[in-house]
């Protein structure tokens, strides 16, 4: 049971080059979510999906879209990468209703 | 919108010594978590709450849903090296999918 499992781990991009980030988890949950970790910002979501097929936007959606291929994964893509990117993104599954959420390890992004 | 106040910012202590952290919410909520993050780690739970009043334990770990249903706090008895880290409570209000978290405390821990 690996819980919440996120690929890349690490990522260098240029400005202006696209990548998608991965997310898995094997826990039957419904729900899951993307965030962003910056230094003093604490974790803001981007988005969202209550259930598959259905996405809804965060707190800081822009320059990110999202796709919820099955029960099972939910990826983040960004079209055009921006150096205000570089981040540590989370995603975290969870029941629906007032469960607690899971989270995977990370993909830490540097955009130059 | 919505907004969680958690202190302190920073805390740095002896072993062996207890500590307490806090999270105060502007609105109500139904749900409080604590989790705690290792550098170059994701958040990992430690405590969910889901009723005013409740108290609940994990080894070391006490937590409480404030009887307000506006704040929430953890409690670490004898705290040990290993408790070093950062952490977050985050709350959610009635209906929604979306969790609020607080900024951290960073716990330092002296042997």
């Amino acid at each position: 049971n690996a819980g919440v499992t996120q690929t890349p781990k690490f990522q260098v991009l240029k400005t202006g080059q696209s990548m998608t980030l991965q997310c898995a988890q094997d826990m039957n949950h419904n729900s899951m979510y993307w965030y962003r970790q910056d230094p003093g910002m604490g974790l803001r979501l981007i988005y969202y999906s209550a259930s598959e097929g259905t996405t809804d936007k965060g707190e800081v959606p822009n320059g990110y879209n999202v796709s919820r291929l099955n029960k099972r994964e939910f990826s983040l893509r960004l079209e055009s990468a921006a150096p205000s990117q570089t981040s540590v993104y989370f995603c975290a599954s969870g029941q629906v209703g007032p469960r607690a959420q899971y989270f995977g390890p990370g993909t830490r992004l540097l955009v130059l | 919108g919505q907004q969680l106040n958690q202190s302190p910012q920073s805390m740095f202590i002896q072993e062996g010594e207890d500590v307490s952290m806090n999270c105060t919410s502007s609105s109500i909520f139904n749900t409080w978590l604590w989790y705690k993050q290792d550098p170059g780690e994701g958040p990992v739970l430690l405590i969910a709450l889901y009723k005013a009043g409740e108290l609940t334990s994990n080894g070391r770990l006490t937590a409480q849903f404030g009887i307000t249903r506006k704040d929430s706090f953890l409690n670490i008895s004898a705290s040990i090296p290993s408790d070093v880290g950062i952490y977050f409570c985050a709350g959610r209000s009635g209906g929604s999918e979306k969790l609020v978290f607080g900024k951290g405390t960073k716990l330092t821990v002296n042997p």
